[in-house]
């Protein structure tokens, strides 16, 4: 079945240094590849998304590529802030229409110190 | 327009006890989801529908009912609480020609 596979956390930094955090994928087809961020005492928020190979989603200052050839979506951020500190999800939804669902990694803690 | 809004936000249940989670949207969306988040186990998804009246199971549906009669609600009822219940709950809508799903603040349940 359709698995989505986070690098183990948590991850901390110090403000303004460079973000990656890596999500790898197995499902069937072409899926639509999501990151949803989940910040203390709150629902999950879209971050971003790619619906197709090479597609580069971005908000925020983070961006991610759909690789297909490697079938990843890594999450990355040039500088982050002691804002992004939150709970970050990697998604796919493999089936499109009605019965269309999402299957969530286990999420990575992130934590940015000033 | 609140989105999708869920109660109660804490609730603590004793063993056998029953409760509904409400769930209710104003996006006049279609499909509507519950799943639990249990720590580091990300999110499953417990029911979902794709229209009033139409409700099927998700990947852990055991001790859980819902129902849908109208497109904005959707509860979720358990009906003899279990520790194993212990979680955060999130409801999430879809809307038609999407695949981004919306989500409500959480539920918070204990169970003891």
């Amino acid at each position: 079945g359709d698995s989505v596979t986070q690098m183990e956390g948590p991850v901390t930094l110090s403000e303004e240094a460079f973000l990656t955090i890596n999500c790898t994928y197995t499902a069937t087809g072409y899926p639509s590849l999501f990151w949803y961020v989940q910040y203390p005492g709150e629902g999950l928020q879209l971050l971003l998304k790619a619906t197709k190979a090479d597609d580069k989603g971005s908000n925020k200052g983070f961006e991610a590529t759909y690789r297909k050839e490697t079938t990843s979506f890594h999450l990355e951020k040039g500088s982050v802030q002691v804002s992004d500190s939150a709970v970050y999800f990697c998604a796919l939804s493999a089936i499109t229409g009605a019965n269309s669902k999402l299957t969530f990694g286990k999420g990575i803690t992130l934590s940015v110190r000033p | 327009n609140a989105g999708v809004t869920q109660t109660p936000k804490f609730r603590i249940l004793k063993i056998g006890q029953s409760m509904t989670l409400q769930c209710a949207q104003d996006m006049n969306h279609n499909y509507m989801y519950w799943y639990r988040q249990d720590p580091g186990m990300g999110l499953k998804l417990i029911y979902y529908s794709v229209g009033a009246g139409i409700t099927d199971k998700g990947e852990v549906p055991n001790g859980y009912n819902v129902s849908r009669s109208t497109t904005e609600d959707f509860p979720l009822r358990l009906e003899l609480a279990a520790p194993s219940q212990t979680s955060v709950y999130f409801c999430a809508t879809r809307g038609v020609g999407r695949d981004e799903q919306f989500f409500g603040p959480g539920t918070r349940l204990t169970v003891l």
